[in-house]
């Protein structure tokens, strides 16, 4: 069960800028638990994205932002390309389920 | 390179067992969590369950609590992840990530995934 709510898709034309919502609730990011992001290309196992709110791994081009406030957390992908067509998914930690919770995943396609 | 490295995909009927493995390279496998991690076809991430390698400390999430068992085995830095007896619903992707020490620390690495099927 994803207790973490992210739109099921979003688009946009290379080059623009796009962002994705994480909402969740009082046990898990409103109650000050840090929020991660994945990206799942195609066939392929979930990659670290955004760590920690918004720091991004070494690697990761900084087109890949991330933010934070109250219950809720956003990835911003800026000068969108091709290749971030993927999955993106957020995470964090529960307190009531006392466990992992994540997002419910967002497809990110490139018109 | 720090990475995980997971057993190959599987084919099983009903009411099998099964076993999945995890092995861990790079890096001390006792310092930081192993997690499993769900994901039905077509479907989402799901959190199964983590292990403490140091001492086989284990937590599970509700929803697979005594459907599955997460074990760990440092000798040889290889976590596992097994059930008794499999069902078709258990057909998915089982994908094992790190975690670093604190509750608040991300997954990074993910294995490379090992897909279970089931399937008479």
């Amino acid at each position: 069960q994803s207790v973490l709510t992210q739109p099921p898709s979003v688009s946009g034309a290379p080059g623009q800028r796009v962002t994705i919502s994480c909402t969740g609730s009082s046990s898990n990011i409103g109650a000050g638990y840090d929020v991660h992001w994945y990206q799942q290309l195609p066939g392929t196992a979930p990659k670290l994205l955004i760590y920690g709110n918004n720091n991004r791994p070494s690697g990761v081009p900084d087109r890949f932002s991330g933010s934070k406030s109250g219950s809720s957390a956003s990835l911003a992908i800026t000068g969108l390309q091709a290749e971030d067509e993927a999955d993106y998914y957020c995470q964090s930690y529960d307190s009531s389920l006392s466990g992992y919770v994540f997002g419910t995943g967002t497809k990110v396609t490139v018109l | 390179e720090v990475q995980l490295v997971q057993s190959g995909a599987e084919v099983k009927k009903p009411g099998e067992s099964l076993r999945i493995s995890c092995k861990g390279s790079g890096y001390s496998f006792t310092s930081y969590w192993i997690n499993w991690v769900r994901q039905m076809p077509g479907k989402g991430l799901e959190w199964m369950g983590n292990i403490d390698p140091s001492d086989s400390y284990t937590i599970y999430s509700p929803s697979f609590q005594g459907h599955v068992t997460i074990s760990a085995d440092k000798s040889i830095s290889t976590a596992y992840l097994q059930w008794s007896s499999l069902k078709a619903s258990d057909t998915a992707m089982y994908y094992c990530a790190r975690r670093g020490g604190s509750l608040n620390n991300w997954f990074d690495p993910w294995g490379q995934g090992t897909l279970v099927t089931v399937s008479s």
